[in-house]
C-alpha cells in the first residue's frame, strides 16, 4: 500500500514550453502533497505544499507564476513549469500524505527527470 | 530553526564490514526522524522512523539507527553491508507545529560498498 506514482518519468522540452508533471496516489487519499526538486549530487528542496481545494503553500525562494501547482482530487497533483529554461532542468519529486497516516506521514513518487533544451 | 547535518558526504566499507551513515539534528521540540535510501534515478525510499519510544530502531533491509538525545544523533547502521547497498542515504526531520507536516533533508551521504 501507500504507493505514489509521478508521469512522466523523464521529460525532455525545447526552451519556451511548459511541461506538465502528474503525482498520484494510487491506493490512498491525500490532502496534502508535497513537490521537491533535487539538482545533481544535492538534497532534496521543498518547492511547494499542495493542499486539495486550495491554493498551494510556495517556499521562499520559488516563483509561483513559474511552478503552477494544481491538486484538484484527494489523489492527483499537478505541477506545471511554465516557460521552462535549461536551468529548470532538474529532477522533481513528489510526495503525498495520507489521511490514514496518524503523524503524517510522506509517501515518496519515483521521481520526473526534466531536461529542458 | 529545525535542520539536519550529515558530516560526510561519502562513507566507504568494505562487503560484510559493519556500516554507519552519521547523522545529527536540531529541532525543537520532540523530533520526528527518517532516513531514506535513494538509487540513481530514483526518487526516495523509507528505511526508518523514530516517532517516540525505543532509541533503538529497526527498519527495511537491515537497517537500524539509534536516537540519542543528549548527542541530538540518528545514525544510520547496519551489521554487515551489501554491495547493493551502495546509494544515497537522506537523514531528515519533521518540523515543528504548525509545520509539522514539513520534512527538512540533510545532504545526504553517499554509500558505497567494496566487494
Amino acid at each position: 500500500g501507500a504507493v505514489v506514482s509521478q508521469h512522466p518519468s523523464r521529460v525532455i522540452c525545447k526552451s519556451g514550453t511548459s511541461v506538465k508533471i502528474e503525482c498520484r496516489s494510487l491506493d490512498f487519499q491525500a490532502t496534502t502533497m508535497f513537490w521537491y526538486r533535487q539538482f545533481p549530487k544535492q538534497s532534496l528542496m521543498l518547492m511547494a505544499t499542495s493542499n486539495e481545494g486550495s491554493k498551494a503553500t510556495y517556499e521562499q525562494g520559488v516563483e509561483k507564476d513559474k511552478f503552477l501547482i494544481n491538486h484538484a482530487s484527494l489523489t492527483l497533483s499537478t505541477l506545471t513549469v511554465t516557460s521552462a529554461h535549461p536551468e529548470d532542468s532538474s529532477f522533481y519529486i513528489c510526495s503525498a500524505v495520507s489521511l490514514k497516516s496518524s503523524y503524517n506521514e510522506q509517501f515518496f513518487g519515483p521521481g520526473t527527470r526534466l531536461t529542458v533544451l | 530553526a529545525q535542520s539536519v547535518a550529515q558530516p560526510e558526504d561519502q562513507v566507504n566499507v568494505a562487503e560484510g564490514n559493519p556500516l554507519t551513515v552519521k547523522c545529527t539534528y536540531s529541532v525543537s521540540g520532540n523530533p520526528y526522524l527518517f532516513w531514506y535510501v535513494q538509487y540513481p534515478n530514483r526518487g526516495l525510499q523509507f528505511l526508518l522512523k523514530y516517532i517516540t519510544g525505543d532509541n533503538l530502531v529497526k527498519g527495511s533491509y537491515g537497517f537500524e539507527a539509534e536516537f540519542n538525545k543528549s548527542q541530538t544523533s540518528f545514525h544510520l547502521k547496519k551489521p554487515s553491508a551489501l554491495v547493493s547497498d551502495s546509494a544515497l542515504y537522506f537523514c531528515a526531520v519533521r518540523g515543528p507545529f504548525p509545520r509539522d507536516d514539513k520534512i527538512i533533508f540533510g545532504k545526504g551521504t553517499r554509500l558505497h560498498i567494496l566487494p
